[in-house]
């Protein structure tokens, strides 16, 4: 079993729509990751949580830490056919003050967007 | 710019055959993964490692094993090569994980895909 659940696994929407994705831990995550995927290309860095309640933005998409840490949300406002492709989200589960984190991912989400 | 390589972007290999995976990075970071995507599973961690020699397991590190005899190079190793083994199969680094200066971002390579007949 993963130890990230994302959802929806999948999504469609109409081009300028609003769109969220969840990724939910039953433990604390210490940095919270977003990547996104393309079809048939590499993971593009979206940006990173660290602390609870924190919240960043890239261009149209926010993401936000909750404040337990266990759980983040990635939101996408007035959605565009580029931003279409495969959302993951990965969380450092493992704390050590070297730095030392096992890092896994989530099932990801495949968005759509339909001009 | 950071750059994570993997050598061989498609290799075809035989039920049975040994297999290695070349991971080269030149950040001189201390942590190296590696995953393998695929459909409807997302990113699975196999194994990392965090130093020199050292080694984790990951979540799915049965028919699997690597070796860390340099920082930059961080090797997969599949001893007898199965159908299941079939994937998508990418490295990543990153520095320390530290709450300032450094995000701890994990930089991934183009992957390898493995197509075991």
């Amino acid at each position: 079993s993963q130890e990230l659940e994302q959802s929806p696994q999948s999504l469609i929407v109409q081009e300028g729509k609003n769109l969220t994705i969840n990724c939910t831990s039953s433990k604390t995550l210490y940095g919270l990751y977003w990547y996104k995927q393309k079809y048939g290309e590499g993971l593009i860095f979206l940006m990173m949580l660290q602390k609870g309640g924190e919240e960043k933005s890239h261009e149209k998409i926010t993401a936000k830490l909750d404040e337990k840490k266990q759980q983040s949300s990635l939101h996408i406002t007035a959605s565009q056919p580029s931003h279409a492709g495969i959302y993951l989200c990965g969380a450092g589960l493992v704390k050590d003050s070297g730095g030392y984190q096992k890092v896994t991912f989530g099932t990801g989400t495949k968005l759509q967007v339909i001009p | 710019d950071v750059k994570v390589t993997q050598s061989s972007r498609y290799l075809v290999k035989r039920t049975g055959e040994k297999v290695f995976l070349e991971c080269v990075q030149d950040m001189d970071h201390e942590n190296m993964f590696w995953y393998r995507q695929d459909p409807g599973l997302g990113l699975r961690l196999i194994y990392f490692s965090y130093d020199v020699k050292m080694k984790e397991k990951g979540d799915i590190p049965e028919g699997y094993s690597v070796s860390r005899e340099k920082k930059e190079r961080f090797s997969l190793i599949l001893e007898s090569a199965s159908t299941n083994q079939t994937s998508m199969y990418l490295c990543a680094s990153s520095g320390r994980f530290r709450t300032s200066f450094n995000t701890g971002e994990l930089f991934f390579g183009e992957g390898s895909r493995l197509t075991v007949l």
